[in-house]
């Protein structure tokens, strides 16, 4: 079945470094990829999302890339803040009307002033 | 505009009894999804309603977790005489229909379900 792979945390940066969290799949057809985040304390929010092959998904300063040939949705940023603690988790979602969704298992991301 | 809310957010219970979770999805939204969140096993799909309908539940862990929903709008996720591995937060997301099958999934806050 799908399956989701995620980088195993936790992650600990300085602020203003770079991040990059590493997340593979395994679907048939083609799957929607997602990343949300989970701050302290709140709700689960969608960070980004890319719907097809070579679609990029970008908000607040992060990026990642639908990549079919290395079946890859890695999450980048190019200089955390400590306000970007949390933890991210990479999702999948089949085509057709029951998008539910397939997870990783999170990283947590601590970021240091 | 309203998000999707949950209630209880954070529940205490005795093993053996029952508990009702109810989720409030964004009004208009057609989809309706249960997950469950555990240090164990972390994000799992529960069940997923397309209005009144549930075409999948293939996430239930057992025949004492059912779901329902009614006038397409609010669900009760109910589980039966509970035990402690049923400790978790329950998470509800709801998402709005498009030519393309349902688009982006909004959580609710959870309820957090401990049982003693």
């Amino acid at each position: 079945g799908d399956s989701v792979t995620q980088m195993e945390g936790p992650v600990t940066l300085s602020e203003e470094a770079f991040l990059t969290i590493n997340c593979t799949y395994t679907a048939t057809g083609y799957p929607s990829l997602f990343w949300y985040v989970q701050y302290p304390g709140e709700g689960l929010q969608l960070l980004l999302k890319a719907t097809k092959a070579d679609d990029k998904g970008s908000n607040k300063g992060f990026e990642a890339t639908y990549r079919k040939e290395t079946t890859s949705f890695h999450l980048e940023k190019g200089s955390v803040q400590v306000s970007d603690s949390a933890v991210y988790f990479c999702a999948l979602a089949g085509a057709g009307n029951n998008r539910k969704l397939i997870w990783g298992l999170g990283t947590s991301l601590a970021v240091n002033p | 505009g309203a998000g999707v809310s949950q209630s209880p957010s954070n529940k205490v219970t005795e093993k053996g009894k029952d508990v009702e979770l109810r989720c409030d999805p964004i009004s208009g939204h057609t989809a309706l999804y249960w997950y469950r969140q555990s240090l164990g096993q972390g994000l799992e799909f529960l069940i997923y309603f397309q209005g009144n309908s549930a075409p999948d539940k293939s996430g239930l862990p057992s025949d004492r977790f059912s779901a329902e929903r009614t006038g397409g709008s609010v669900s009760t996720l109910t589980i039966q005489r509970t035990q402690q591995e049923d400790s978790a937060v329950y998470l509800c997301a709801s998402s709005a229909s498009s030519a393309r099958g349902q688009e982006t999934q909004y959580f609710g806050p959870g309820t957090r379900l401990l049982v003693l």
